[in-house]
């Protein structure tokens, strides 16, 4: 059974620093390209970022250029969000997600891990 | 950016009944569009993606209709676990975007 596992979220400072982990298994993950969605308390999804199988082709909401660097290590089966200057905004439950394709829909999510950011 | 309005924002319905869901994009996405059930406190769950095909393990009574930009979920014969937000999301440009939700409520 395909699963992901998020870690990493915590309660960060405005301003600080935070690198999200996301662990596959039960699937080939090298074979699929990976998104970071994230859901502020109370809202819809948002989708944050995409790369690809390669890491060749790498896409970010306009919120987040410049300030989140998404990464994959297909050997250790895992997806990264790197996520840097954060503002209060950012504070949400970012789940990594499997997509079926580049244009594909979303078929496996992790449970998400949470990121805080308050003084 | 292309933006997915789903409507109503709240739908009551009666266990057993049909709902029905929409969804509507400001330019045409073709049939890259995706339905997601959400329950509190759980991630997401795909329901139907291509618009009409049903995701694995998906029931039946979930079906998906559209094209371009309109786009409908229904749900045949409500089941109590059938209550819960669902959510549209496109997936033919960037940005991914998703729809605010409609809450499916017991009426």
């Amino acid at each position: 059974e395909a699963q992901l596992v998020e870690s990493g979220g915590a309660l960060v400072q405005p301003g600080g620093s935070l690198r999200l982990s996301c662990t596959a298994s039960g699937f080939t993950f090298s074979n699929f390209d990976m998104n970071w969605v994230r859901q502020a308390p109370g809202k819809g999804p948002e989708w944050v970022s995409s790369i690809s199988t390669s890491s060749h082709t790498i896409y970010y909401t306009d919120s987040v250029k410049g300030r989140f660097t998404i990464s994959r290590d297909n050997a250790e089966e895992s997806l990264f969000l790197q996520m840097d200057s954060l503002t209060a905004d950012d504070t949400a439950l970012y789940y990594c997600a499997r997509a079926t394709g580049w244009y594909g829909s979303l078929d496996c999510w992790g449970q998400g891990t949470l990121v805080t950011v308050s003084s | 950016e292309i933006v997915l309005t789903q409507s109503p924002a709240t739908l009551s319905v009666s266990p057993g009944e049909r709902a029905t869901l929409s969804c509507r994009a400001s330019q045409s996405v073709s049939n890259h569009l995706a339905w997601y059930q959400q329950k509190p406190g759980q991630a997401p769950r795909l329901l139907i993606y291509g618009a009409s095909p049903r995701a694995t393990g998906i029931p039946a009574r979930f079906s998906g209709s559209g094209s371009g930009t309109e786009f409908t979920l229904t749900i045949s014969s409500l089941q109590s676990e059938d209550f819960a937000v669902y959510y549209c999301q496109q997936y033919n440009n960037w940005p991914r975007t998703f729809g605010q939700g409609t809450k499916l409520e017991i009426k």
